[in-house]
């Protein structure tokens, strides 16, 4: 019963290459997220999709490029891989939800992550 | 741009010992959300708590409670009675409400927090 499930889990590929990393949920959420966390820990968000449409585009190279088929995939394809990308990538998830005092909330389900490599 | 800074990179503490992370943000906005996740070394982004920026009261999980000071923007993480299992680390994080659907979540660096049996 994965909530958030990401795949692979781990990627070991040589600079140069394209790959790609699949998310998808499975809680009927509206909006996924793509985050990356450095070597040193720092955990960044990429890009945000809302009902397929691009919401948040952080400034990410080109070579990075979020697809959604459908509302519960996102998928992070990745081309001409340098070393510095070599991190964890975290996807995530979220629905709209309304709290007392009116404001609206989306906690983020994140997934387990998937370890990427770039020799 | 909101900012979110835990200055504390490493914290250790005894087995059934009192910690504190401590967390401040920067931000101009007046409705927002701040949380503490814990990253344990399997890699999972597990939610502890979190804080509506429009209660005065402080959120409390069993063992985990914060100190939420608006004004100072500051949003400290209490661990009582500290575990094994807590060893991990921890990542202060701002949500700012923009709209119904979009939500930018921004994390802090990260406090590698380390329980001694």
């Amino acid at each position: 019963d994965t909530a958030v499930s990401q795949t692979p889990k781990y990627l070991v590929t040589q600079m140069g290459n394209d790959k790609s990393i699949k998310c998808e949920q499975n809680l009927g959420h509206d909006t996924m997220y793509w985050y990356k966390q450095d070597s040193k820990k720092f955990l960044k968000i990429m890009f945000s999709y809302n009902n397929k449409e691009l919401i948040i585009n952080e400034t990410v190279p080109n070579r990075f490029s979020p697809k959604s088929p459908d509302k519960a995939h996102l998928n992070l394809h990745i081309n001409s891989l340098e070393l510095g990308d070599s991190a964890v990538y975290f996807c995530a998830s979220s629905h709209p939800e309304n709290l007392i005092g009116g404001l609206p909330y989306n906690e983020q389900f994140f997934g387990p992550g998937t370890r990427l490599t770039v020799l | 741009a909101q900012t979110v800074t835990q200055s504390q990179p490493e914290m250790s503490v005894q087995e059934a010992e009192t910690v504190t992370l401590s967390c401040t943000y920067d931000t101009s906005e007046n409705n927002y959300y701040l949380f503490w996740y814990k990253q344990p070394p399997s890699r999972q982004m597990i939610l502890v708590i979190r804080q509506e920026a429009y209660k005065q009261q402080n959120a409390t999980e069993n063992r985990f409670s914060v100190n939420f000071q608006k004004a100072a923007k500051s949003f400290s993480l209490k661990i009582s009675d500290s575990q094994l299992g807590d060893t991990a680390m921890y990542f202060c994080a701002f949500m700012n409400q923009i709209d119904y659907n979009n939500n930018d979540m921004r994390f802090g660096a990260g406090t590698r927090l380390t329980v001694k049996p």
